[in-house]
């Protein structure tokens, strides 16, 4: 059974620079797109970008000057890092697999506040 | 960017009943090449992350009860949900993987 495990800090002050991590266990990591997704509950559900095993990423063009994905596969795992986070950034973040049609696993989500 | 709308905001339902959500995609997500609807519809319960439910417009996802199903092509699309329990009733989203940025309608909360 495919597990989808995250972590990282959840409190930043604005300015400072998130970083999430997700780990993947007892399935395939290559093959998949890898994604990253939040939630608040002012913009809802936003995508904000993918990576596969070799390193191709996509990223939304909203965030994608402060955004980068990462891939270690030799450890089944992918990060996000978004710079100059500001209260707009206070979500739940979400690391998802992608199998061509919908995301099928999910990790259990990173409350992320920004507050000074 | 693609805009999804989805339609009720809210939806008031009664168990045993049936109920339809409606999502509106701002262009079409039909793939001329594959003949296929980049459509999926996901269910989140509180404190839950989304659980996909179906995809390609209206193939339910392994594990997912034949009382949820999804149709529509092109731009318009609906996910019934039919013999209602208890368990149905919380918030639903439509999504397009078509076209990068891939996004999410607003949602649709199903209450008794």
């Amino acid at each position: 059974q495919e597990q989808i495990q995250q972590w990282g800090a959840g409190l930043l002050k604005p300015s400072e620079t998130l970083s999430l991590t997700c780990g993947v266990s007892g399935g395939s990591f290559s093959g998949y797109f890898w994604n990253w997704i939040r939630q608040s509950p002012g913009k809802g559900l936003e995508w904000i970008g993918e990576i596969n095993h070799t390193g191709k990423t996509d990223y939304n063009p909203s965030l994608k000057s402060r955004v980068t994905i990462s891939v270690d596969p030799f450890n089944q795992q992918f990060s996000l890092r978004l710079t100059s986070v500001t209260a707009a950034d206070s979500a739940v973040y979400y690391c998802a697999r992608d199998v061509g049609g919908g995301y099928t696993h999910w990790g259990q989500g990173t409350l992320v506040t920004v507050s000074s | 960017d693609i805009v999804m709308t989805q339609s009720p905001d809210s939806l008031p339902v009664s168990l045993g009943e049936r109920a339809t959500i409606n999502c509106k995609s701002s262009q079409s997500v039909l793939s001329n090449s594959n003949n296929r609807n980049y459509l999926a519809w996901y269910q989140q319960n509180p404190g839950q992350p989304p659980r996909l439910l179906i995809y390609w417009a209206s193939t339910r996802e392994s594990g997912v009860p034949d009382r949820f199903s999804g149709s529509g092509s092109g731009t318009d699309f609906t996910l019934t949900i039919t013999s209602l329990r208890a368990e149905d009733v919380t918030l639903y989203y439509c999504q397009q993987y078509y076209i990068s940025p891939y996004t999410f309608g607003q949602g649709t909360r199903l209450e008794i």
